[in-house]
């Protein structure tokens, strides 16, 4: 199986930051990846998908990039409501596997 | 607008089975692979099963924490995705969400319900 190694598994930042949230494959994954966002006691949301396309309706503060088998997620500047736990999914080969989760924190 | 609702989550006691169900409605059902996502209390996310729709031969896959106790099928003239869950262990305890899946990946997701499996 193909594992996925986020990094940081946890953060703290402050409101206008700029945040870079990285996965890594255990193999090439070419550029099969999405990064999903869930906030406490709701629904995870798809924000990017094939690596680094912006999912309709997100904001363009969102940005992936990456392909083989390091990504990142970047926030360009952050906002109150994003604040939450994100993680990456890899859809190359099956079993699709998540990564372990990145937690961001309020400073 | 899309919308998923999950039932059938409950208690059950390990070893005993349970089936979920997924209605779907605010699309073509039959054109979507279908798919369910777990989260056990206070951890992530894991993925679990999908179906492909009947034009890519309804085929399914399965995480291998799963694979020969797990099954997904789909009705599509009722638009409904399943997942009948045998010989359950206390570690499947989990929020269950179905997915629709567009691209290889979920895009839309149910509110999800709990199954707990215990003694």
């Amino acid at each position: 199986d193909i594992q996925m190694t986020q990094s940081p598994s946890a953060m703290s930042a402050s409101v206008g930051d700029r945040v870079t949230i990285t996965c890594r494959a255990s193999q090439d994954i070419s550029n099969y990846l999405a990064w999903f966002q869930q906030k406490p006691g709701k629904v995870p949301k798809r924000l990017i998908y094939a690596a680094s396309i912006l999912q309709s309706g997100v904001p363009s503060r969102f940005s992936g990039s990456g392909s083989g088998t390091e990504f990142t997620l970047t926030i360009g500047s952050l906002q109150p409501e994003d604040f939450a736990t994100y993680y990456c999914l890899q859809h190359n080969s099956y079993p699709f596997t998540f990564g372990q989760g990145t937690r961001l924190e309020i400073k | 607008e899309v919308q998923l609702v999950e039932s059938g989550g409950g208690m059950v006691q390990p070893g005993r089975s349970l089936r979920l169900a997924c209605t779907a409605s605010g699309f073509t059902f039959g054109d979507y692979t279908m798919g369910w996502v777990r989260q056990a209390p206070g951890k992530g996310l894991e993925w679990v099963a999908f179906i492909r729709s009947k034009a890519y031969g309804g085929t399914t896959e399965y995480a291998a924490s799963v694979k020969g106790r797990f099954t997904m099928s789909r009705d599509d003239s009722k638009t409904i995705a399943y997942l009948q869950m045998n010989s359950l262990k206390t570690e499947d305890t989990a929020v269950y969400y179905c997915t629709r899946v567009t691209l290889l990946a979920p895009d839309y997701w149910g509110q999800g319900t709990l199954v707990t499996v215990s003694s």
